[in-house]
């Protein structure tokens, strides 16, 4: 089945900095990926998407970079603030129907991003 | 407003009694699921549901039944509970790959229940 991980499990950094998140995953079969956000005592929220067929998708702040060759994404946050701070996840999925993997979504563990004022 | 309400929030319970955590969503949904997160491991997939009347199984779904006979409700059933089901439990539900679109797994999670089995 599909295994999507995470490099680093944690990340601190100062306000105002940017912040880059990375995922690796093993499965070809996913092609479309998300990234969710959970604040301590939530659940999870959605961030940003991406299909295979792009390489970089940007959003409010954020941008998801898909390098299919080596199988990894990664999520930048420019200008982190204190309300960044949450564990984010990856997720792999797919879009295309058919497959063993077709309706399931399989997270990542996780990053903890801390942001110091 | 639109949302995910799973109840009870709380529940703690001996091995074997059995139990069913409820799952409802108002945004009229085709795709729900369930997960459970644990220390480590993230979020895991029990099972999730495509449209009424169809399930299937996610990466870990020994010990837990389901049921969609209602496009708002995915009830989870423990039919016999074991320590190793204590966990962090999140239903969520988005539009789903069916629809073929973009944000399709734009999920919306519920506020998760907290399950301690003894």
């Amino acid at each position: 089945g599909e295994n999507v991980g995470l490099h680093l499990p944690t990340l601190s950094v100062q306000e105002g900095d940017n912040s880059i998140i990375n995922c690796a995953y093993s499965n070809s079969a996913s092609d479309y990926f998300i990234w969710y956000k959970q604040e301590s005592g939530k659940g999870p929220q959605f961030i940003i998407d991406i299909r295979s067929n792009m390489d970089k998708r940007q959003g409010q702040r954020v941008t998801v970079l898909l390098n299919k060759t080596v199988k990894h994404l990664s999520l930048q946050i420019a200008a982190t603030q204190p309300g960044d701070s949450a564990v984010y996840f990856c997720a792999g999925a797919r879009l295309q129907a058919g497959g063993t993997s077709y309706g399931k979504l399989t997270f990542g563990q996780g990053t903890i991003l801390t942001v110091h004022p | 407003e639109a949302q995910v309400t799973q109840n009870p929030r709380y529940l703690i319970t001996v091995t074997g009694k059995k139990l069913t955590v409820t799952c409802s969503q108002n945004m009229n949904h085709e795709y729900m699921s369930w997960y459970r997160q644990d220390p480590g491991l993230g979020l895991r997939q029990i099972y999730y549901s495509m449209n009424v009347e169809v399930t299937d199984k996610g990466d870990v779904p020994e010990g837990y039944k389901v049921s969609r006979k209602e496009k708002r409700n995915f009830p989870l059933i423990l039919e016999s509970p074991s320590p190793n089901q204590t966990s962090l439990y999140f239903c969520a539900s988005s539009f789903g790959p069916v629809r073929g679109t973009a944000r399709s797994y734009e999920q919306y999670f519920g506020p998760g229940t907290r399950l301690t089995v003894t």
